[in-house]
């Protein structure tokens, strides 16, 4: 089982959806939960990161971490054809220094 | 400004070469990365450096070598390329390598070895 799973899609949705998009982890030492964006031929970007349990919000975008489930989520509302990407989750131990990434799911957002 | 750039975005070469792939950051990070992107996009670590010091070293052939001139640079040196080597090498930096930071991902740059 890989540390961290991913579903890589590919998601389709119209404009104005709600989006969610989902990992789940197998190793409690992670304490850094984030999640990236990366568009085509581009490098990743940090999105969002949170490091306990519960909800974190910004704008459009919800992470969500439960700890206990070893699963964690990012929600993206009124999406817009801009949000067309893969976005990729990515965990950390505490003293870690490396990212541990999911396999990312691709977002296609049609207008 | 460039925050993380890698020279060349683009790769393509012969079985059996050797090349290089340099990495520069003006962030003034302390911390500097190699990861490999597959065709299926999966990104994963090989190498870390913190301050010109190895830190992370994945299970990475030998035919890999990182090299660190000053804690601005990552350059990566492959000998003897394989068709299995064909990916999307990024770089990325981080202030100390520790924590919640943020890692600064370059553009990347894409091998394709024939």
């Amino acid at each position: 089982q890989k540390e961290v799973e991913q579903d890589p899609g590919p998601l389709s949705v119209p404009e104005g959806a709600i989006v969610s998009l989902n990992c789940t982890y197998s190793n409690s030492a992670f304490q850094y939960f984030m999640w990236y964006r990366q568009y085509s031929r581009k490098g990743p970007e940090l999105l969002m990161y949170t490091y306990s349990s519960g909800n974190k919000e910004d704008g459009r975008f919800t992470a969500q971490v439960d700890k206990s489930s070893k699963y964690i989520s990012l929600f993206i509302r009124d999406s817009q054809p801009s949000d067309s990407a893969t976005y990729l989750c990515a965990m950390k131990h505490q003293a870690g220094t490396a990212l541990i990434f999911g396999k990312g799911t691709t977002l296609s957002v049609s207008s | 400004d460039t925050a993380v750039s890698q020279t060349p975005k683009y790769l393509v070469t012969q079985m059996g070469n050797d090349k290089s792939i340099k990495c520069e950051q003006n962030l003034g990070h302390d911390t500097m990365y190699w990861y490999k992107q597959d065709s299926k996009k999966f990104l994963k670590i090989m190498f870390s450096y913190n301050n010109k010091e190895l830190i992370i070293n994945e299970t990475v052939p030998n035919r890999f070598s990182p090299k660190s001139p000053d804690k601005a640079h990552l350059n990566l040196h492959i000998n003897s390329l394989e068709l299995g080597d064909s990916a999307v090498y990024f770089c990325a930096s981080s202030p100390e390598g520790r924590g919640p930071e943020t890692q600064y991902f370059g553009p990347g740059t894409r091998l394709l070895v024939l």
